[in-house]
């Protein structure tokens, strides 16, 4: 079956420009994260959705940041006015809902968004 | 501190060698461990987890948790040119919250 996909693959924009990433998780799962990937940095956590709603929002870096997911699918991180420190690669994630009897904490990744801001 | 330390690397060993990649956390709260291993430009794939101390094996991969020293461990058997890759401990908090390390980068030469 398909798995997760991530859009645009690569990005490059200005520095102060505006950026949206893509995420389209598994069908019917219904946890979706999004991390940073920066070299040498490994993932850093940036947001979960639960469904549409995001209990765990401590991750983002600022108020530059946001994510939104609809429908209990597509998922769009946006990041505004981008700086140079926010090249990185950004992953996201989908999972079923973990629980404890069912022991199911697998993630599966997408291939990432590789955002180069010049 | 970061909640889980790694050694970066890179690692380099012969083939057939055994590979030992080590990883420390620092919440005893945490539940669940896992390895990914990452390709160059691709996502993280998980390779294998645990939630209690002591050994899993999967073929030529044992996975190794010490709670009382906060320590996981991931060995591979007979390394394969094709095990070329970075490796990625993580941990779960509360059933939600995954904590990566920073990955361990490993080229085994032919």
């Amino acid at each position: 079956g398909a798995g997760v996909s991530q859009s645009p693959s690569n990005k490059v924009t200005e520095k102060g420009k505006d950026v949206e990433l893509r995420c389209d998780p598994i069908s019917g799962h219904t946890a979706l994260y999004w991390y940073r990937q920066s070299l040498g940095q490994g993932l850093e956590f940036l947001i979960y959705f639960q469904g549409n709603s995001a209990p765990d929002k401590s991750g983002l870096p600022s108020d530059r940041f946001s994510a939104e997911r609809t429908g209990g699918s597509v998922s769009t991180l946006t990041i505004q006015r981008t700086q140079q420190e926010d090249s990185a690669v950004y992953l996201c994630a989908s999972s079923f809902k973990p629980g404890w009897t069912s022991g199911n904490y697998e993630q599966y990744f997408g291939p990432g968004t590789r955002l180069t801001v010049t | 501190q970061k909640e889980v330390e790694q050694d970066p690397g890179p690692l380099s060993v012969p083939e057939g060698a055994i590979v030992s990649l080590n990883c420390t956390y620092s919440n005893s709260a945490f539940q669940y461990f896992m390895w990914y291993r990452q390709y160059s430009r691709k996502g993280p794939e998980l390779l294998m987890y645990t939630y209690s101390s002591g050994n899993k094996e999967d073929g030529r991969f044992t996975a190794q948790v010490d709670k009382s020293s906060k320590y996981i461990s991931l060995f591979i058997r007979d390394s394969q040119p094709s095990d070329s890759a970075t490796y990625l401990c993580a941990t779960l908090y509360n059933f939600n919250k995954f904590y990566f390390g920073s990955g361990t980068k490993l080229n085994v030469k032919p």
